[in-house]
């Protein structure tokens, strides 16, 4: 295990409606990514947070938006849900030391269903 | 722009055959990082190496192998005498080294079913 939770694990929820999903990162890692993956596809990146700072972004719309909590937890927030958005969200943290990445370990996932 | 097309989408081998998984990626840096994820049913990702683009030695680690070849950007991942808990989606990543923003990006993946 890679100490990385996430939660909830599944989700229904309605077309338009808001969601937040919730992640804690491994002891010690101060970065968290987190990713989309849609069936069948692999996960694409949404945005990653160092240091509660918003630290670079994918090709995702303003209504996916986060944040990340002085002890390093991340929220996820999606508002006026779409049925595309329906996927399963990954989230993953890491230790970033001055500029050298690191291995990112990932969550069991939050599975959105949006209907 | 960062590019990892894994061509096979799906393998089915039979209990004890070896497999090789093929990557072959696309990045316009000189210092990146390559890994390989598993992903079992349950969905986790589980990281099983990640290579650096300095380091082309290939590695073993038990009945898992990696070759990696800058020469023609691929980082192909062998399994041995494969096992049905083998079944999984494995997943190609690549991200830069350095830099503040290290998303990893990654193939679509390949099926690998093992039967007993």
């Amino acid at each position: 295990e890679t100490g990385v939770t996430q939660s909830p694990t599944h989700l229904i929820k309605t077309r338009g409606q808001q969601v937040t999903l919730r992640c804690s990162s491994q002891s010690g890692h101060n970065t968290v990514s987190w990713y989309q993956q849609a069936l069948g596809q692999g996960p694409q990146f949404i945005f990653q947070y160092y240091r509660e700072e918003e630290n670079g972004r994918g090709n995702f719309p303003p209504r996916f938006s986060g944040l990340q909590f002085p002890n390093y937890s991340s929220e996820l927030n999606v508002n006026a849900l779409e049925l595309d958005d329906s996927a399963l969200y990954l989230c993953a943290s890491s230790l970033a030391s001055g500029s050298i990445t690191d291995t990112q370990y990932f969550g069991p996932g939050t599975r959105l269903t949006v209907l | 722009a960062q590019k990892v097309t894994q061509a096979q989408t799906e393998i089915s081998v039979v209990e004890k055959e070896d497999v090789t998984l093929d990557c072959v990626y696309e990045t316009r840096d000189t210092t990146y990082y390559l890994f390989w994820y598993k992903q079992p049913p349950s969905g986790e990702l589980v990281f099983l190496i990640r290579r650096n683009s300095f380091d082309e030695q290939n590695e073993i680690s038990g009945r898992y192998s990696w070759n990696f070849q800058k020469s023609t950007s691929s980082f192909n991942f062998t399994i041995t005498a494969s096992q049905v808990v083998d079944s999984a989606v494995y997943f190609c990543a690549l991200t830069r080294r350095t830099g503040a923003n290290s998303k990893l990006t990654f193939g679509k993946g390949i099926t690998l079913s093992v039967r007993p």
